[in-house]
């Protein structure tokens, strides 16, 4: 079964400091890896994804994150933090196995709230 | 234009009655997926249909049950809401089924049960 595990469930930052957010995952297939924002009383936004093409993946808002198999991780970061990224982050994995019950679901890891302080 | 909509954003209701949640999509999308986020945001999901066709049905109590009328709309009827079903319920949809598809998320309906 799938997994993933996002280490510190809160993160604080001041305005331009570097954001690190930590997610690792278990899977015994090669993984399809995404990460989500959720702003205050809204739905959940698509921040970037790996499918197995580079491992470095650059998303929007100047978010990237970096797939690394041999420690199973999938950090995501941003040079320089704005007040506009506080939200709740969250990483998720999509399920594989053509055919199998688990087959295109995501399974996601228990959330990251980020607060940015001036 | 709304790609993921739901109806209602907001529902508070007495323990024991029933309702329904209402999700369309616009983008033409053949997948679609209702997630359950609790009070601690963990988000799980519950059913999942493509082509209206049932695909992924979590340990769900049958209580809710999903009907996909067409590929555009999925909805969620739950009977006999108890206490614990209040919680943040989100439609997505996706292209396609296949984990390396992306999830358009609805903006949620948020559940109270009294």
């Amino acid at each position: 079964a799938q997994s993933v595990t996002q280490l510190g469930s809160h993160v604080s930052v001041s305005e331009g400091a570097l954001v690190l957010l930590r997610c690792n995952y278990s899977s015994s297939v090669p993984p399809y890896l995404f990460w989500y924002v959720q702003y205050p009383n809204q739905g959940l936004q698509l921040l970037l994804k790996y499918t197995s093409a580079a491992t470095l993946v650059k998303g929007i808002n100047g978010f990237e994150a970096e797939f690394k198999k041999s420690e199973t991780s999938f950090h995501l970061t941003k040079p320089s933090a704005h007040m506009s990224d506080a939200a709740e982050y969250f990483c998720a994995v999509g399920g594989e196995g053509a055919g199998g019950t688990s087959y295109g679901k995501l399974t996601f890891g228990q959330g990251t709230i980020l607060t940015v302080h001036p | 234009d709304t790609a993921v909509s739901q109806t209602p954003k907001y529902l508070v209701t007495q323990m024991g009655n029933d309702k329904s949640i209402k999700c369309e999509q616009n983008l033409g999308h053949d997948t679609m997926y209702w997630y359950k986020q609790d009070s601690k945001k963990f988000l799980k999901i519950m059913f999942s249909y493509n082509n209206k066709e049932l695909i992924i049905n979590e340990t769900v109590p049958n209580r809710f049950s999903p009907k996909s009328p067409d590929k555009a709309h999925l909805n969620l009827h739950i009977n006999s809401l108890e206490l614990g079903d209040s919680a943040v319920y989100f439609c997505a949809s996706s292209r396609k089924r296949g984990g390396a598809e992306t999830q358009y998320f609805g903006p949620g309906t948020r559940l109270l049960v009294l």
